[in-house]
Protein backbone atom coordinates (compact mmCIF):
# COMPACT_ATOMS: atom_id res chain seq x y z
CA UNK A 1 0.00 0.00 0.00
CA UNK A 2 0.66 3.45 0.03
CA UNK A 3 1.75 4.11 -3.00
CA UNK A 4 2.66 6.85 -5.01
CA UNK A 5 3.06 7.28 -9.01
CA UNK A 6 4.23 10.84 -10.94
CA UNK A 7 4.01 11.23 -14.54
CA UNK A 8 5.99 11.30 -16.98
CA UNK A 9 8.82 9.82 -15.51
CA UNK A 10 11.09 11.91 -18.56
CA UNK A 11 10.32 15.34 -20.20
CA UNK A 12 11.39 17.07 -22.51
CA UNK A 13 10.19 20.49 -23.65
CA UNK A 14 11.21 23.72 -25.18
CA UNK A 15 11.93 26.79 -23.62
CA UNK A 16 9.06 28.52 -23.18
CA UNK A 17 6.71 26.50 -23.27
CA UNK A 18 4.69 24.70 -20.32
CA UNK A 19 5.04 21.52 -18.93
CA UNK A 20 2.44 20.08 -16.29
CA UNK A 21 3.64 17.16 -13.72
CA UNK A 22 1.12 14.69 -12.21
CA UNK A 23 1.49 13.07 -9.04
CA UNK A 24 -0.95 10.38 -7.97
CA UNK A 25 -1.83 8.76 -4.24
CA UNK A 26 -3.03 5.01 -5.59
CA UNK A 27 -4.12 3.74 -3.17
CA UNK A 28 -4.58 6.46 -0.09
CA UNK A 29 -6.25 9.67 0.42
CA UNK A 30 -3.79 12.34 0.20
CA UNK A 31 -5.05 15.27 1.99
CA UNK A 32 -1.86 16.66 1.66
CA UNK A 33 1.03 16.68 -0.95
CA UNK A 34 4.63 18.35 -1.07
CA UNK A 35 6.56 19.20 -3.85
CA UNK A 36 10.42 18.66 -4.17
CA UNK A 37 13.25 20.08 -6.58
CA UNK A 38 16.71 18.21 -6.46
CA UNK A 39 19.63 19.25 -8.16
CA UNK A 40 21.92 17.11 -9.28
CA UNK A 41 24.15 15.24 -6.26
CA UNK A 42 21.89 17.67 -3.93
CA UNK A 43 19.47 17.39 -1.13
CA UNK A 44 15.72 17.76 -1.92
CA UNK A 45 14.72 21.39 -1.70
CA UNK A 46 10.91 21.39 -0.77
CA UNK A 47 9.19 24.21 -3.08
CA UNK A 48 5.25 23.79 -1.67
CA UNK A 49 2.94 22.20 0.27
CA UNK A 50 -1.08 21.68 -1.26
CA UNK A 51 -3.56 20.72 0.57
CA UNK A 52 -6.61 19.04 -1.06
CA UNK A 53 -8.90 21.96 -2.09
CA UNK A 54 -6.88 24.76 -0.85
CA UNK A 55 -4.14 26.86 -2.52
CA UNK A 56 -0.33 25.98 -2.39
CA UNK A 57 1.66 27.22 0.17
CA UNK A 58 4.71 28.47 -1.19
CA UNK A 59 8.22 28.02 0.52
CA UNK A 60 10.18 31.03 0.38
CA UNK A 61 11.79 31.91 -2.80
CA UNK A 62 9.82 29.57 -4.48
CA UNK A 63 7.39 31.65 -7.73
CA UNK A 64 4.31 30.60 -7.49
CA UNK A 65 3.67 32.53 -10.36
CA UNK A 66 5.79 29.86 -12.11
CA UNK A 67 5.34 26.90 -10.26
CA UNK A 68 1.38 26.36 -10.54
CA UNK A 69 0.53 23.72 -8.23
CA UNK A 70 -3.33 22.51 -8.00
CA UNK A 71 -4.54 19.90 -5.98
CA UNK A 72 -7.85 19.35 -6.90
CA UNK A 73 -8.62 15.89 -5.34
CA UNK A 74 -7.64 13.70 -2.74
CA UNK A 75 -5.22 11.47 -4.97
CA UNK A 76 -3.94 13.95 -7.50
CA UNK A 77 -1.73 17.36 -7.35
CA UNK A 78 -0.42 18.47 -10.54
CA UNK A 79 2.96 20.69 -10.85
CA UNK A 80 2.80 23.25 -14.32
CA UNK A 81 6.39 24.71 -14.75
CA UNK A 82 5.46 27.92 -17.14
CA UNK A 83 7.20 29.44 -19.51
CA UNK A 84 10.06 26.75 -18.32
CA UNK A 85 13.18 28.01 -18.90
CA UNK A 86 16.90 26.21 -18.94
CA UNK A 87 17.92 26.68 -14.95
CA UNK A 88 14.68 25.25 -14.82
CA UNK A 89 15.70 21.90 -15.73
CA UNK A 90 15.45 19.41 -12.63
CA UNK A 91 14.18 16.27 -10.78
CA UNK A 92 11.03 16.80 -9.58
CA UNK A 93 9.73 14.48 -7.21
CA UNK A 94 6.24 15.22 -5.38
CA UNK A 95 5.12 13.17 -2.11
CA UNK A 96 1.84 12.35 -0.26
CA UNK A 97 0.50 12.55 3.10
CA UNK A 98 -2.17 9.94 4.21
CA UNK A 99 -4.46 11.83 6.15
CA UNK A 100 -5.72 8.65 7.94
CA UNK A 101 -2.94 8.54 9.70
CA UNK A 102 -3.64 11.40 12.42
CA UNK A 103 -0.62 12.21 14.35
CA UNK A 104 1.71 10.20 11.73
CA UNK A 105 3.39 12.52 10.08
CA UNK A 106 5.12 10.02 7.48
CA UNK A 107 5.54 11.27 3.75
CA UNK A 108 5.24 8.27 0.74
CA UNK A 109 7.36 9.85 -2.23
CA UNK A 110 6.61 9.25 -5.85
CA UNK A 111 9.45 7.82 -8.58
CA UNK A 112 10.34 11.72 -9.72
CA UNK A 113 10.21 13.40 -13.02
CA UNK A 114 13.01 14.30 -14.59
CA UNK A 115 12.76 18.28 -16.37
CA UNK A 116 14.59 19.07 -18.95
CA UNK A 117 14.59 22.44 -20.63
CA UNK A 118 16.16 23.03 -24.03
CA UNK B 1 16.97 26.81 13.40
CA UNK B 2 15.82 24.05 12.83
CA UNK B 3 18.42 21.58 11.09
CA UNK B 4 19.58 18.20 9.89
CA UNK B 5 23.12 17.12 9.38
CA UNK B 6 24.85 14.44 7.72
CA UNK B 7 28.74 15.71 8.34
CA UNK B 8 29.87 12.53 5.82
CA UNK B 9 29.68 13.92 2.43
CA UNK B 10 30.97 10.23 0.73
CA UNK B 11 31.46 7.47 2.80
CA UNK B 12 33.28 4.49 1.01
CA UNK B 13 33.35 1.13 2.55
CA UNK B 14 34.73 -2.58 1.43
CA UNK B 15 31.67 -4.76 0.49
CA UNK B 16 31.02 -7.15 3.89
CA UNK B 17 32.26 -4.45 5.95
CA UNK B 18 30.34 -2.78 8.58
CA UNK B 19 28.51 0.66 8.05
CA UNK B 20 27.20 4.13 10.06
CA UNK B 21 25.96 6.57 8.84
CA UNK B 22 25.68 9.90 11.21
CA UNK B 23 22.76 12.20 11.35
CA UNK B 24 22.23 15.18 13.61
CA UNK B 25 19.07 17.26 14.34
CA UNK B 26 18.56 20.53 15.29
CA UNK B 27 14.47 20.79 16.47
CA UNK B 28 12.35 22.33 18.70
CA UNK B 29 11.20 18.91 20.00
CA UNK B 30 11.38 15.61 19.45
CA UNK B 31 10.60 15.07 15.72
CA UNK B 32 9.66 12.23 13.42
CA UNK B 33 13.35 10.62 12.23
CA UNK B 34 13.60 8.80 8.97
CA UNK B 35 16.15 7.40 6.75
CA UNK B 36 15.65 7.28 3.17
CA UNK B 37 17.83 5.63 0.71
CA UNK B 38 18.17 6.88 -3.33
CA UNK B 39 19.63 5.30 -6.37
CA UNK B 40 20.47 7.39 -9.30
CA UNK B 41 17.63 9.03 -10.94
CA UNK B 42 15.49 7.35 -8.65
CA UNK B 43 13.16 8.20 -6.14
CA UNK B 44 13.55 7.92 -2.14
CA UNK B 45 13.04 4.87 -0.57
CA UNK B 46 11.93 4.24 3.03
CA UNK B 47 14.45 2.55 5.44
CA UNK B 48 13.46 2.96 8.36
CA UNK B 49 11.48 5.55 10.92
CA UNK B 50 11.16 6.42 14.46
CA UNK B 51 7.96 8.02 15.83
CA UNK B 52 7.89 7.21 19.88
CA UNK B 53 8.92 4.14 21.59
CA UNK B 54 12.35 1.11 21.29
CA UNK B 55 15.35 4.04 20.36
CA UNK B 56 16.96 1.20 18.47
CA UNK B 57 14.64 0.96 14.84
CA UNK B 58 14.61 -1.89 12.75
CA UNK B 59 14.23 -1.68 8.85
CA UNK B 60 14.55 -3.03 5.34
CA UNK B 61 17.48 -4.29 3.71
CA UNK B 62 18.93 -5.38 6.88
CA UNK B 63 19.23 -1.63 8.04
CA UNK B 64 18.95 -0.31 11.61
CA UNK B 65 18.79 2.81 12.62
CA UNK B 66 19.45 4.45 16.89
CA UNK B 67 17.71 7.24 18.02
CA UNK B 68 20.08 8.91 20.86
CA UNK B 69 17.54 12.15 22.19
CA UNK B 70 21.03 13.57 24.19
CA UNK B 71 22.74 13.59 21.30
CA UNK B 72 20.27 14.41 18.61
CA UNK B 73 21.44 11.94 16.58
CA UNK B 74 19.62 9.32 14.40
CA UNK B 75 22.47 7.34 13.23
CA UNK B 76 21.73 4.51 10.46
CA UNK B 77 24.16 1.28 10.27
CA UNK B 78 24.37 -2.26 9.03
CA UNK B 79 26.24 -5.18 9.78
CA UNK B 80 28.08 -6.19 6.77
CA UNK B 81 27.34 -3.82 3.18
CA UNK B 82 26.70 -5.27 -0.19
CA UNK B 83 27.57 -3.68 -3.49
CA UNK B 84 23.81 -3.11 -3.76
CA UNK B 85 23.82 -0.75 -1.39
CA UNK B 86 25.88 1.65 -3.01
CA UNK B 87 23.81 4.63 -2.84
CA UNK B 88 22.29 8.10 -1.52
CA UNK B 89 21.33 8.44 1.86
CA UNK B 90 18.96 10.80 3.32
CA UNK B 91 18.40 11.67 7.29
CA UNK B 92 14.75 13.71 7.68
CA UNK B 93 13.19 14.67 10.40
CA UNK B 94 9.27 16.41 10.50
CA UNK B 95 6.79 17.11 13.18
CA UNK B 96 4.82 15.79 15.33
CA UNK B 97 1.57 17.83 13.90
CA UNK B 98 1.16 21.32 11.88
CA UNK B 99 2.37 21.40 8.77
CA UNK B 100 4.05 18.05 8.34
CA UNK B 101 7.01 19.12 6.52
CA UNK B 102 10.19 17.33 6.48
CA UNK B 103 13.38 19.01 7.00
CA UNK B 104 16.41 16.60 4.70
CA UNK B 105 19.91 16.27 5.20
CA UNK B 106 22.36 17.02 2.35
CA UNK B 107 23.02 13.45 2.10
CA UNK B 108 25.80 10.95 2.23
CA UNK B 109 27.21 9.07 -0.68
CA UNK B 110 28.01 5.47 -0.06
CA UNK B 111 30.62 3.83 -2.28
CA UNK B 112 31.29 0.20 -1.62
CA UNK B 113 34.60 -1.75 -3.12
CA UNK B 114 33.77 -5.24 -4.20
Amino acid sequence: GAVVSQHPSWVICKSGTSVKIECRSLDFQATTMFWYRQFPKQSLMLMATSNEGSKATYEQGVEKDKFLINHASLTLSTLTVTSAHPEDSSFYICSARDGRLAGKGEQYFGPGTRLTVT
Amino acid sequence: AQSVTQPDIHITVSEGASLELRCNYSYGATPYLFWYVQSPGQGLQLLLKYFSGDTLVQGIKGFEAEFKRSQSSFNLRKPSVHWSDAAEYFCAVGPTSGTYKYIFGTGTRLKVLA
